[in-house]
Protein backbone atom coordinates (compact mmCIF):
# COMPACT_ATOMS: atom_id res chain seq x y z
CA UNK A 1 0.00 0.00 0.00
CA UNK A 2 1.35 3.66 -0.79
CA UNK A 3 2.17 5.50 2.46
CA UNK A 4 3.74 8.55 3.60
CA UNK A 5 6.43 7.90 6.20
CA UNK A 6 8.43 10.62 8.78
CA UNK A 7 11.93 9.95 10.45
CA UNK A 8 12.86 10.08 12.90
CA UNK A 9 9.35 9.96 14.54
CA UNK A 10 11.91 11.26 18.10
CA UNK A 11 14.42 13.45 17.90
CA UNK A 12 16.48 15.67 20.54
CA UNK A 13 19.41 18.20 19.47
CA UNK A 14 21.40 21.24 20.90
CA UNK A 15 21.01 24.68 19.97
CA UNK A 16 22.90 25.65 17.15
CA UNK A 17 22.96 22.08 15.61
CA UNK A 18 21.86 21.32 12.09
CA UNK A 19 19.20 18.88 11.84
CA UNK A 20 16.99 17.06 8.89
CA UNK A 21 14.01 15.68 9.41
CA UNK A 22 12.91 12.97 6.47
CA UNK A 23 9.90 12.67 4.63
CA UNK A 24 9.08 10.08 2.12
CA UNK A 25 5.83 9.15 0.32
CA UNK A 26 5.13 6.22 -2.19
CA UNK A 27 1.79 8.29 -3.49
CA UNK A 28 4.01 9.17 -6.57
CA UNK A 29 2.24 12.63 -5.75
CA UNK A 30 3.12 15.76 -6.95
CA UNK A 31 2.93 17.84 -4.42
CA UNK A 32 4.90 18.19 -0.91
CA UNK A 33 4.69 19.83 2.14
CA UNK A 34 6.00 20.72 5.60
CA UNK A 35 4.27 21.94 8.77
CA UNK A 36 4.49 22.78 12.38
CA UNK A 37 1.69 22.20 15.05
CA UNK A 38 2.39 24.37 18.52
CA UNK A 39 -0.32 24.22 21.21
CA UNK A 40 -2.47 27.58 20.50
CA UNK A 41 -1.22 27.94 16.54
CA UNK A 42 -2.56 24.73 15.01
CA UNK A 43 -0.68 23.62 11.65
CA UNK A 44 1.55 26.23 9.97
CA UNK A 45 3.21 25.76 6.72
CA UNK A 46 6.65 25.85 6.36
CA UNK A 47 7.97 25.39 3.36
CA UNK A 48 6.28 23.31 -0.15
CA UNK A 49 7.02 21.81 -2.94
CA UNK A 50 4.49 21.31 -6.19
CA UNK A 51 7.27 18.92 -8.24
CA UNK A 52 11.04 17.55 -8.54
CA UNK A 53 13.17 21.30 -8.45
CA UNK A 54 10.51 23.57 -6.99
CA UNK A 55 10.31 24.43 -3.70
CA UNK A 56 8.09 27.30 -1.90
CA UNK A 57 8.35 29.02 1.38
CA UNK A 58 5.21 29.03 3.76
CA UNK A 59 4.32 31.26 6.25
CA UNK A 60 6.63 29.76 8.73
CA UNK A 61 10.23 29.27 6.65
CA UNK A 62 12.61 31.69 8.61
CA UNK A 63 15.57 28.92 10.20
CA UNK A 64 14.30 26.07 7.57
CA UNK A 65 15.15 24.61 4.06
CA UNK A 66 14.14 22.07 1.76
CA UNK A 67 14.75 20.81 -1.38
CA UNK A 68 13.39 17.99 -3.95
CA UNK A 69 15.67 15.88 -6.06
CA UNK A 70 13.00 13.40 -6.74
CA UNK A 71 9.21 12.84 -6.15
CA UNK A 72 9.14 10.71 -3.20
CA UNK A 73 11.40 12.59 -0.88
CA UNK A 74 11.05 16.25 0.82
CA UNK A 75 13.92 16.50 3.40
CA UNK A 76 13.44 19.42 6.15
CA UNK A 77 16.58 20.92 7.35
CA UNK A 78 17.00 23.30 10.32
CA UNK A 79 20.38 25.14 9.80
CA UNK A 80 21.05 25.85 12.99
CA UNK A 81 18.14 24.77 15.50
CA UNK A 82 16.66 27.02 18.18
CA UNK A 83 14.71 26.13 21.09
CA UNK A 84 11.78 27.95 19.51
CA UNK A 85 11.77 25.26 16.70
CA UNK A 86 11.07 22.35 19.68
CA UNK A 87 7.27 20.94 17.58
CA UNK A 88 5.69 18.38 16.20
CA UNK A 89 6.87 18.37 12.45
CA UNK A 90 4.35 16.95 10.02
CA UNK A 91 5.00 16.62 5.63
CA UNK A 92 1.97 16.07 3.62
CA UNK A 93 1.60 14.72 -0.14
CA UNK A 94 -1.66 15.23 -2.27
CA UNK A 95 -2.18 14.81 -5.97
CA UNK A 96 -2.53 18.08 -7.70
CA UNK A 97 -3.15 16.45 -10.93
CA UNK A 98 -6.65 15.12 -9.39
CA UNK A 99 -7.68 18.53 -8.63
CA UNK A 100 -9.15 17.69 -4.90
CA UNK A 101 -5.80 18.76 -3.22
CA UNK A 102 -7.13 16.64 -0.27
CA UNK A 103 -3.43 15.75 1.64
CA UNK A 104 -2.45 12.90 3.02
CA UNK A 105 -0.13 13.46 5.96
CA UNK A 106 2.87 11.34 7.87
CA UNK A 107 2.99 10.45 11.30
CA UNK A 108 4.84 13.24 12.68
CA UNK A 109 8.38 13.64 14.13
CA UNK A 110 8.58 15.21 17.76
CA UNK A 111 11.42 17.39 17.86
CA UNK A 112 13.23 18.66 20.89
CA UNK A 113 15.58 21.88 20.93
CA UNK A 114 18.05 22.16 23.84
CA UNK B 1 -5.40 37.27 12.69
CA UNK B 2 -6.87 33.84 11.87
CA UNK B 3 -8.27 33.36 8.32
CA UNK B 4 -9.93 30.28 10.04
CA UNK B 5 -11.82 30.53 13.28
CA UNK B 6 -13.31 27.36 14.61
CA UNK B 7 -16.13 26.59 17.11
CA UNK B 8 -16.46 25.65 20.39
CA UNK B 9 -12.71 25.15 21.22
CA UNK B 10 -13.72 22.55 23.30
CA UNK B 11 -16.39 20.31 23.24
CA UNK B 12 -17.49 17.11 25.43
CA UNK B 13 -20.92 14.85 24.56
CA UNK B 14 -22.19 11.98 25.97
CA UNK B 15 -22.40 9.11 23.85
CA UNK B 16 -25.19 8.74 21.27
CA UNK B 17 -25.14 12.55 21.14
CA UNK B 18 -25.88 14.90 17.73
CA UNK B 19 -22.36 16.83 17.40
CA UNK B 20 -22.02 19.92 15.44
CA UNK B 21 -18.13 21.66 14.72
CA UNK B 22 -18.14 24.94 13.26
CA UNK B 23 -15.85 26.71 10.69
CA UNK B 24 -15.85 29.97 9.30
CA UNK B 25 -13.00 31.54 7.14
CA UNK B 26 -12.52 34.90 5.67
CA UNK B 27 -10.31 34.66 2.25
CA UNK B 28 -11.34 33.07 -0.80
CA UNK B 29 -11.14 29.36 -1.24
CA UNK B 30 -11.48 26.49 -3.59
CA UNK B 31 -11.44 23.32 -1.24
CA UNK B 32 -12.36 22.80 2.71
CA UNK B 33 -11.15 20.47 4.05
CA UNK B 34 -11.87 18.05 7.66
CA UNK B 35 -9.29 16.28 9.22
CA UNK B 36 -9.36 14.35 12.37
CA UNK B 37 -5.62 14.24 15.10
CA UNK B 38 -6.40 11.12 17.26
CA UNK B 39 -4.25 11.66 20.74
CA UNK B 40 -1.80 9.49 19.37
CA UNK B 41 -1.32 12.60 17.19
CA UNK B 42 -2.01 11.14 13.53
CA UNK B 43 -4.13 13.65 11.34
CA UNK B 44 -6.35 11.56 8.96
CA UNK B 45 -8.35 13.72 6.02
CA UNK B 46 -11.92 13.22 6.70
CA UNK B 47 -13.72 15.17 3.96
CA UNK B 48 -12.43 17.85 1.10
CA UNK B 49 -15.37 19.34 -0.33
CA UNK B 50 -16.31 22.62 -2.59
CA UNK B 51 -19.74 22.87 -2.24
CA UNK B 52 -22.83 21.27 -1.03
CA UNK B 53 -22.75 18.52 1.64
CA UNK B 54 -20.70 14.76 1.88
CA UNK B 55 -21.41 12.01 4.10
CA UNK B 56 -19.68 9.41 5.35
CA UNK B 57 -20.72 6.89 7.63
CA UNK B 58 -21.93 8.74 10.69
CA UNK B 59 -20.06 12.18 9.64
CA UNK B 60 -21.92 14.88 7.49
CA UNK B 61 -20.14 17.83 6.07
CA UNK B 62 -21.16 20.53 4.75
CA UNK B 63 -20.24 23.91 3.42
CA UNK B 64 -21.90 27.22 2.41
CA UNK B 65 -19.65 29.45 -0.52
CA UNK B 66 -21.70 32.14 -0.19
CA UNK B 67 -21.48 32.83 3.74
CA UNK B 68 -18.06 31.08 3.83
CA UNK B 69 -19.31 28.79 6.56
CA UNK B 70 -18.64 24.86 6.89
CA UNK B 71 -20.06 22.46 9.64
CA UNK B 72 -18.80 18.98 11.00
CA UNK B 73 -21.40 16.89 12.00
CA UNK B 74 -21.14 13.24 14.10
CA UNK B 75 -24.69 11.75 14.43
CA UNK B 76 -24.77 8.99 17.28
CA UNK B 77 -21.34 9.99 18.49
CA UNK B 78 -19.04 7.12 20.26
CA UNK B 79 -16.53 7.41 22.59
CA UNK B 80 -13.98 6.46 19.53
CA UNK B 81 -15.10 9.99 17.73
CA UNK B 82 -12.78 11.98 20.42
CA UNK B 83 -10.28 13.68 18.81
CA UNK B 84 -9.33 16.75 17.55
CA UNK B 85 -10.97 17.72 14.82
CA UNK B 86 -9.33 20.50 12.42
CA UNK B 87 -11.03 22.53 9.36
CA UNK B 88 -8.47 23.38 6.72
CA UNK B 89 -8.86 25.92 3.72
CA UNK B 90 -7.04 26.05 0.28
CA UNK B 91 -6.87 29.78 -0.94
CA UNK B 92 -3.47 31.38 -2.36
CA UNK B 93 -2.02 29.19 0.04
CA UNK B 94 -3.10 26.78 3.29
CA UNK B 95 -4.83 28.06 6.25
CA UNK B 96 -5.70 26.10 9.15
CA UNK B 97 -8.18 26.37 12.33
CA UNK B 98 -6.63 25.78 15.86
CA UNK B 99 -9.12 22.25 15.95
CA UNK B 100 -12.27 21.57 18.13
CA UNK B 101 -11.13 18.93 20.66
CA UNK B 102 -13.85 16.42 21.23
CA UNK B 103 -14.49 14.16 23.79
CA UNK B 104 -17.35 11.26 23.88
CA UNK B 105 -18.05 10.24 27.39
CA UNK B 106 -19.63 6.58 27.54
Amino acid sequence: DAEITQSPRHKITETGRQVTLACHQTWNHNNMFWYRQDLGHGLRLIHYSYGVQDTNKGEVSDGYSVSRSNTEDLPLTLESAASSQTSVYFCASSDRTSGHNEQFFGPGTRLTVL
Amino acid sequence: KNEVEQSPQNLTAQEGEFITINCSYSVGISALHWLQQHPGGGIVSLFMLSSGKKKHGRLIATINIQEKHSSLHITASHPRDSAVYICAVIGNQFYFGTGTSLTVIP
